[in-house]
């Protein structure tokens, strides 16, 4: 159990084009998402925390603009990365909460490439 | 602000070697400290403590968790190439739910 399923799992984009990530809770109800990114040898570093039904909260930096979070139903929430640019080129993971413990299971991770 | 310490950043053993890597931690009001192996995709769960001196096993891994002194190991024993991974520590809140992340360490195993 506990399956988070992410789609793409790689993309290609041209610059200033945008990008829609889905993650998607396949047999559980997830009312929490997390949002993260992973630039080559570093730690996953948290993006934003997704909602069901309100507005994600989004950590010091990360431009809620450029990163656009939706989480409109209880096994589905998105990433849509605005206005691409090069330096936007990573990999963004999400992950749902789960269980009594409040357990993160992850999504195998998108691989983005802006050109 | 939660922290969270990673040791060694990196390490590099011989096959059937044992290693131990260790994880500090700084959190407001601590729920859960969680280990996971990432390969080349997302981060796969290992173990998931929560009381202070009960030892989680799986195999040839192993966990333990000191909340006095704010830290936690995972020992590998009979190091195994498929072993060689980047370990990640996390811990968690009961506030805000979100899991912090440490700097990983990333262990290769030759053979």
């Amino acid at each position: 159990g506990a399956v988070v399923s992410q789609h793409p799992s790689w993309v290609i984009c041209k610059s200033g084009t945008s990008v829609k990530i889905e993650c998607r809770s396949l047999d559980f109800q997830a009312t929490t998402m997390f949002w993260y990114r992973q630039f080559p040898k570093q730690s996953l570093m948290l993006m934003a925390t997704s909602n069901e039904g309100s507005k994600a909260t989004y950590e010091q930096g990360v431009e809620k603009d450029k990163f656009l979070i939706n989480h409109a139903s209880l096994t589905l929430s998105t990433l849509t990365v605005t206005s691409a640019h090069p330096e936007d080129s990573s990999f963004y993971i999400c992950s749902a909460l789960a269980g009594v413990n409040y357990e993160q299971y992850f999504g195998p991770g998108t691989r983005l490439t802006v050109t | 602000e939660d922290k969270v310490v990673q040791s060694p950043l990196s390490l590099v053993v011989h096959e059937g070697d044992t290693v131990t890597l260790n994880c500090s931690y700084e959190v407001t009001n601590f729920r859960s400290l969680l280990w996971y192996k990432q390969e080349k995709k997302a981060p796969t769960f290992l173990f998931m403590l929560t009381s202070s001196g009960i030892e989680k096993k799986s195999g040839r891994l192993s966990s333990i968790l000191d909340k006095k002194e704010l830290f936690s190991i995972l020992n590998i024993t009979a190091t195994q190439t498929g072993d060689s991974a980047i370990y990640l520590c996390a811990v968690a809140d009961f506030g805000a739910q979100k899991l912090v992340f440490g700097q990983g360490t990333r262990l290769t195993i030759n053979p």
